[in-house]
This record gives structure tokens, sequence and C-alpha cells, in this order.
């Protein structure tokens, strides 16, 4: 059974730092890895999308790594902004299971301090 | 917007309403999902449609009740909810359920409270 584990659960930095989030899954045989972002009682808004054969992927400030066969990915963000400011969601692309083919972590719920 | 619009944005309903949410894609996509998300808790599913027919069921109650009438369109329906129920309602959209390298588009949820 797919299991996505994203560290830290919370996330307090000034504004200006550089910063890593993790997410790490338990079974490498993904289709690919999405991160999301998503700001209080709203919907999710797809940061990156990395598919299983690529190492990383880049938007902007954001740069998402993927080591399938170790199970890990990072999110690292370049010069944090007040904006930043929201829960980030790692989520794999399985080929099914109870939960259907999207298993999604926990959460780093990320506050950028001005 | 992300391509998928969802309507209402805010519900309040009472226990012995009928209510209905609404999910819409013009996105050319053909497999369409709803997520539950309750205070502190992670995504969960709750049905899949693939080509307008439901592929999965994740023991939700029968309260809920999904309907697809075609690939662009998603609803559910609700009735006699309980206030556990009140929670963040996310419809999410794929290209089709054989199509595993893309990803998924997420609309900008219901927020629903049951009083």
């Amino acid at each position: 059974k797919q299991e996505v584990t994203q560290i830290p659960a919370a996330l307090s930095v000034p504004e200006g730092e550089n910063l890593v989030l993790n997410c790490s899954f338990t079974d490498s045989a993904i289709y690919n890895l999405q991160w999301f972002r998503q700001d209080p009682g709203k919907g999710l808004t797809s940061l990156l999308l990395i598919q299983s054969s690529q190492r990383e992927q880049t938007s902007g400030r954001l740069n998402a790594s993927l080591d399938k066969s170790s199970g890990r990915s990072t999110l690292y963000i370049a010069a944090s902004q007040p904006g930043d400011s929201a829960t980030y969601l790692c989520a794999v692309t399985t080929s099914g299971g109870s939960q259907g083919n999207l298993i999604f972590g926990k959460g780093t719920k990320l506050s950028v301090k001005p | 917007e992300t391509g998928v619009t969802q309507t209402p944005r805010h519900l309040v309903m009472g226990m012995t309403n009928k209510k209905s949410l609404k999910c819409e894609q013009h996105l050319g996509h053909n497999a369409m999902y709803w997520y539950k998300q309750s205070a502190k808790k992670p995504l969960e599913l709750m049905f899949v449609y693939n080509f307008k027919e439901q592929t999965e069921n994740n023991s939700v109650p029968s309260r809920f009740s999904p309907e697809c009438p075609n690939s662009s369109h998603l609803f559910l329906h609700l009735h006699t909810l309980q206030p556990e129920d009140s929670a963040l309602y996310l419809c999410a959209s794929s290209p089709d359920m054989g199509q595993l390298i893309y990803g998924y588009t997420f609309g900008s949820g219901t927020r629903l409270t049951v009083v």
C-alpha cells in the first residue's frame, strides 16, 4: 500500500529565506509526482508535475526534485515571500488502490513572516 | 481559475435539506473525481468517474449520490446530511484513468456547512 509522508508538518521562516519541503513515498512504482499548494479554505493549485522518468522540474522560484529509487521528492522555494504562506501537498500517481490513483501526503503548512 | 469550476463556493444546509454540488470542466478530460477534505485530515477520495461510468465508490454513505451526465459535468447530490459531513468538497479531473502520466486538475471547492 502506497503511503506518502511529508516532513515537516509545519514550518515558519522569515521572509527571504530559501527553504526545502520534503516528501517521501513507500512504493517507487509511480507514474508521476505532483506538488500542490492549498490556501486556507480553498482548492488545490498544481505547482509542479514531475514524471517518473524526470529528475526535476522548475517554475519560477520553485524547484522540485524526484529520486524515484529512494522514494523521495523535495520542493525548494527560493527567496520566500509572505505570499508563499500556504499548505503544500505532495501526491503520487500510482496504478490503483483503495484510494484511487492519487495518493496524498498530509501536507506541510508554511508560514513566511514579513 | 484552473479550468475546473465548482459551484456554489459556499453552502449552508439543514440536515433535512436536499442540495447539489456542481463541477464543470472544459479541459477535454474524461475522468472526474470527488474528494472530501475535513478539518485537519488528508483528502479522502469519494467517487471516480471515467468516461461517464462510475469506477470507484470509496465506501461513501448513500446520503451522497453522484451523477455524471457527460464527461464535462459532475454532480454530488446531498440529502439528510449530518453535521460531521461539513467539509470542503473538491472536484478534480484528469485526461482519463488510462493516462496516468498526466496530472490532476482541481477546482476551488465547495465549503459545506451542515447545521
